[in-house]
């Protein structure tokens, strides 16, 4: 089975300062999704940014991107230029492509609070 | 983008009760919906997976004569919590498929008393 571990239960920033958020997966497929879903205070899951596998491309959208290395089963999260209303709940997720499910694996999150 | 609404956003009821959790797609079909549970401060936990027209697919662990899921339709998944207790308190979320992503309702918080 799929895991996804987020080592750093909290991290903080200084608004306009860059973050990175760190997730390893653990996968013996070779093609899968990777996703960045942050929680704000509202509780409302929202897609931050995805990442296809067999794309070695690093996806990003607008201030956020990743770095993703395949071999090293790593998926971090860059935002720049932080703002107030990036502070949130943030979590990594894996889903494997194929075989009918479209679960999502998710990892235990880490709390990203910005300091003005 | 997809919405996936939920209803009601808050409910408290009294211990034995049922309390049902509706779970809709506002603007797109979906075959397949999820429901999560999540604890504060805790990621969130698959209960089930939702498919239209058949019977759900509980996660280990999940009683499934306690949480019934019914899909009736490409639009609604419904959550019951039979014979609720305290601690089936806990903030309850549906999630559906569209173009390959899953688009999250805004969550249910239940409170048993």
């Amino acid at each position: 089975a799929q895991t996804v571990t987020q080592s750093q239960p909290e991290m903080s920033v200084q608004e306009a300062e860059t973050v990175t958020l760190s997730c390893t997966y653990d996968t013996s497929e070779s093609d899968y999704y990777l996703f960045w879903y942050k929680q704000p205070p509202s509780r409302q899951m929202i897609l931050v940014i995805r990442q296809e596998a067999y794309k070695q491309q690093n996806a990003t959208e607008n201030r956020f991107s990743v770095n993703f290395q395949k071999a090293a089963k790593s998926f971090s999260l860059k935002i720049s230029d932080s703002q107030l209303g990036d502070a949130a709940m943030y979590f990594c997720a894996y889903r494997s492509i194929g075989g009918g499910s479209e679960k999502l694996v998710f990892g235990k999150g880490t709390k990203l609070t910005v300091n003005p | 983008g997809a919405v996936v609404s939920q209803h009601p956003s808050w409910v408290i009821c009294k211990s034995g009760t049922s309390v049902k959790i509706e779970c809709r797609s506002l603007d797109f079909q979906a075959t397949t919906m999820f429901w999560y549970r999540q604890f504060p401060k805790q990621s969130l936990m698959l209960m089930a997976t939702s498919n239209e027209g058949s019977k759900a697919t509980y996660e280990q662990g999940v009683e499934k004569d306690k949480f019934l899921i019914n899909h009736a339709s490409l639009t609604l998944s419904t959550l019951t919590v039979t014979s609720a207790h305290p601690e089936d308190s806990s903030f309850y979320i549906c999630s559906a498929t569209a173009d390959y992503e899953q688009y999250f309702g805004p969550g249910t918080r239940l409170t048993v008393t």
